[in-house]
C-alpha cells in the first residue's frame, strides 16, 4: 500500500526516458539476485533475476547489471512508461531460499 | 491462474485476540514464506517452510507461529497479537532457488 512508499528514496523520470535504479548488496557470498516491482496495494512482482556467474541480463525493456567487485546491482528500464511507476526492490539470496530485501526505491514517471 | 491467495486482506482487531492469516498457493511449490513489510525496513522474513512439516524461523519470528500440514497451505498464527505486530504481511511461494511469487498482502491493525 501507499505507506510502504514513505521514507523511500525516489527517482523521478520523464515518460520515455531511461531509468536506472541502484542497489548495494551486503553478502559477497550471495549467488542469486532478483528485482521486484511493487505497485500500490499489491504484492511484489518478479521482474528479472541474475546469477552470480553473469554480469548482465536483459529482459523486455529491462536490464540488470551485476558488479560483484563493489557488490552493486542495477536495474535499467528503457523508455519508461507511466505503468512503470512503483516501488522497486532488489533481493539477494544469502543461502538456499533465504532472500534479503533492500528497502526499495520509488520510481515516479511524469508526462 | 497461478497465484498465492491470502485471507483476510484487511483486519482490525484488538490486543490479545488470537488470529490466523491463511495463505494458499496452487503452483505445487515446495517453498513458502511469510514476510512483514514496514516503512523504512523493507520486507523481513518471519517464518519459512522448505516442504510439508518443515518450518524454520526467519529474521523476526517472535510472536508468530506457522504450520505446514499440506503443501498448498501455510497459515500464519498470532496467538496473542500486540500493537507492534501492526503491519503489512505477505506470503510467498516458489520452487527451490527460484523467484518467489507473492500474494497481494494482508494489512493487520492491532489496537
Amino acid at each position: 500500500g501507499e505507506s510502504v512508499g514513505l521514507h523511500l528514496p525516489t527517482l523521478s523520470v520523464q515518460e520515455g526516458d531511461n531509468s536506472i535504479i541502484n542497489c548495494a548488496y551486503s553478502n559477497s557470498a550471495s549467488d542469486y539476485f532478483i528485482w521486484y516491482k511493487q505497485e500500490s496495494g499489491k504484492g511484489p512482482q518478479f521482474i528479472i533475476d541474475i546469477r552470480s556467474n553473469m554480469d548482465k541480463r536483459q529482459g523486455q525493456r529491462v536490464t540488470v547489471l551485476l558488479n560483484k567487485t563493489v557488490k552493486h546491482l542495477s536495474l535499467q528500464i528503457a523508455a519508461t512508461q507511466p505503468g512503470d511507476s512503483a516501488v522497486y526492490f532488489c533481493a539477494e539470496n544469502w543461502s538456499t531460499d533465504k532472500l534479503i530485501f533492500g528497502t526499495g526505491t520509488r520510481l515516479q514517471v511524469f508526462p | 491462474e497461478a497465484q498465492v491467495t491470502q485471507n483476510p486482506r484487511y483486519l482490525i482487531t484488538v490486543t490479545g485476540k488470537k488470529l490466523t492469516v491463511t495463505c494458499s498457493q496452487n503452483m505445487n511449490h515446495e517453498y513458502m514464506s511469510w514476510y512483514r513489510q514496514d516503512p523504512g525496513l523493507g520486507l523481513r522474513q518471519i517464518y519459512y517452510s522448505m516442504n510439508v512439516e518443515v518450518t524454520d524461523k526467519g529474521d523476526v519470528p517472535e510472536g508468530y507461529k506457522v504450520s505446514r500440514k499440506e503443501k498448498r497451505n501455510f497459515p500464519l498464527i498470532l496467538e496473542s497479537p500486540s500493537p507492534n505486530q501492526t503491519s503489512l504481511y505477505f506470503c510467498a511461494s516458489s520452487y527451490s532457488n527460484q523467484p518467489q511469487h507473492f500474494g497481494d498482502g494482508t494489512r493487520l491493525s492491532i489496537l
